[in-house]
């Protein structure tokens, strides 16, 4: 089955610098990849999906690409704010399931 | 924000006892999806329903089990609570099919003595 692997485990950046968040996952079928946001003891959000047939995709200071050649993604967040800290999660198709990755601790200090 | 509520939001209970989280969706969804969130390891899924009593296996499924007898409510039973079974559970809905999000409800901690 799919295997879906997520670094960092923790991220600290300075107010206004990037974060870029990478995973890797497993089986070549996989052709639906999401992120989500997590805030402290609330719901995981969407904020952002890619699909295989597309390589790069923005919105506002978000952006994913993926290189489906080397099974890997990545998330990028540009000039980040203190709201941005939260735990994401990446994520990969499989049938009709997705499979998350273990999460990312993003702290952003002002 | 999809309209997806847990019953209970909190609940303690003891080992042995047996346990139900309910899952209500308002969005006509085809798909419903239990998972469990621990630290270190993100949300594994648990079950997941397809349809109206179509259901199957996740990652985790051992000592679950689920029904889904309405298309608006997937239920979770804990047959026999056990301590490694404390958790925070999260329903999620989607349309269904590939390439398709899926949107989660608020959580229910439960915690299992």
């Amino acid at each position: 089955g799919e295997n879906v692997e997520q670094h960092p485990s923790t991220l600290s950046v300075q107010e206004g610098d990037s974060a870029v968040i990478k995973c890797t996952y497993s089986d070549s079928a996989s052709n639906y990849f999401p992120w989500y946001k997590q805030e402290l003891g609330k719901r995981p959000q969407l904020i952002i999906d890619i699909r295989s047939n597309v390589g790069e995709k923005k919105d506002q200071r978000i952006a994913v690409t993926l290189n489906k050649t080397a099974k890997h993604f990545s998330l990028h967040i540009t000039e980040t704010q203190p709201e941005d800290s939260a735990v994401y999660f990446c994520a990969a198709s499989e049938n009709d399931k997705v499979i998350f990755g273990p999460g990312t601790s993003l702290s952003v200090i002002p | 924000d999809a309209g997806i509520t847990q019953s209970p939001r909190h609940k303690v209970t003891e080992t042995g006892t047996p346990v139900t989280l309910r899952c209500h969706q308002t969005e006509n969804h085809r798909y419903m999806y239990w998972y469990r969130q621990d630290p270190g390891h993100g949300l594994r899924l648990i079950h997941y329903s397809y349809g109206v009593k179509d259901t199957d296996k996740g990652e985790v499924s051992d000592g679950y089990s689920v029904s889904r007898s309405k298309t608006e409510d997937f239920l979770l039973t804990l047959e026999s609570a056990t301590s490694s079974q404390t958790s925070v559970y999260f329903c999620a809905i989607g349309q269904g099919g590939l390439n398709q999000p899926q949107h989660f409800g608020d959580g229910t901690r439960l915690s299992i003595l």
